[in-house]
């Protein structure tokens, strides 16, 4: 069983551009959590998913961030216009109920 | 805001010796607390979910302890290997049973 899979590793965009970052969850997961973590800071909850369904997005901005887990495919955390403060590690977790698996990230750097 | 806090930020231990460090968090509303070990540039790992007063919790050389009524939770490293430095972070679950909120990390090296 393959662990929760993020891609890109690295994503590197301009200023105004738009970044995608996918998270795979776990086999046999069906809830999907986004959690960022910024320069000198620790992980902080953005978003919670179900499949089709947004549960909790309490942690997201209020614009130019969205997030979707499709009934097929990754899950996708989408940052429109992106700017310097958005520059951070994006961290994807499954579970299937408690405990929540861990992605290797996507570290987005913003020129 | 939910006030996850760890202490100490940072610590040095000697090979072989045996450490411990603290988590506290909020006493009210308590769902879970997830404890994680984060080596540079790898994935959080799960080490421990404790939903119980006065659980504890062992894998190997680490354990943790719970104390939901005063709101802290302790994690131990018997016999510290250089293999065991890393951050390791706690994370509080509330009854909403969704969301992590992680503390700031204890960051352990073990020298050799």
């Amino acid at each position: 069983n393959a662990g929760v899979m993020q891609n890109p590793r690295h994503l590197v965009r301009r200023r105004g551009q738009e970044a995608r970052l996918r998270c795979s969850p776990m086999k046999g997961h069906s809830h999907v959590y986004w959690y960022r973590q910024l320069p000198e800071e620790g992980l902080k909850f953005m978003v919670y998913l179900q499949k089709e369904n947004i549960i909790d997005e309490s942690g997201m901005p209020k614009e130019r961030f969205s997030a979707e887990f499709p009934k097929e495919g990754p899950s996708i955390l989408r940052i429109q216009q992106v700017v310097r403060g958005d520059s951070a590690a994006y961290f994807c977790a499954s579970s299937p109920e408690l405990k929540q698996f861990f992605g290797p990230g996507t570290r987005l750097t913003v020129l | 805001i939910l006030n996850v806090e760890q202490s100490p930020q940072s610590l040095h231990v000697q090979e072989g010796d045996s450490t411990n460090f603290t988590c506290s968090f909020p006493s009210s509303n308590f769902y879970a607390l997830h404890w994680y070990r984060w080596e540079t540039a790898k994935s959080p790992e799960a080490l421990f979910v404790m939903t119980l007063n006065g659980d504890e919790k062992k894998k190997g050389r680490i354990s943790a302890t719970l104390n939901t009524k005063e709101g802290y939770s302790y994690l131990y490293i018997k016999g510290s290997q250089p293999e065991d430095s890393a951050t390791y972070l706690c994370a509080f679950m509330d009854a909403a049973g969704n969301k992590l909120t992680f503390g700031g990390g204890t960051r352990v090296l073990v020298k050799p």
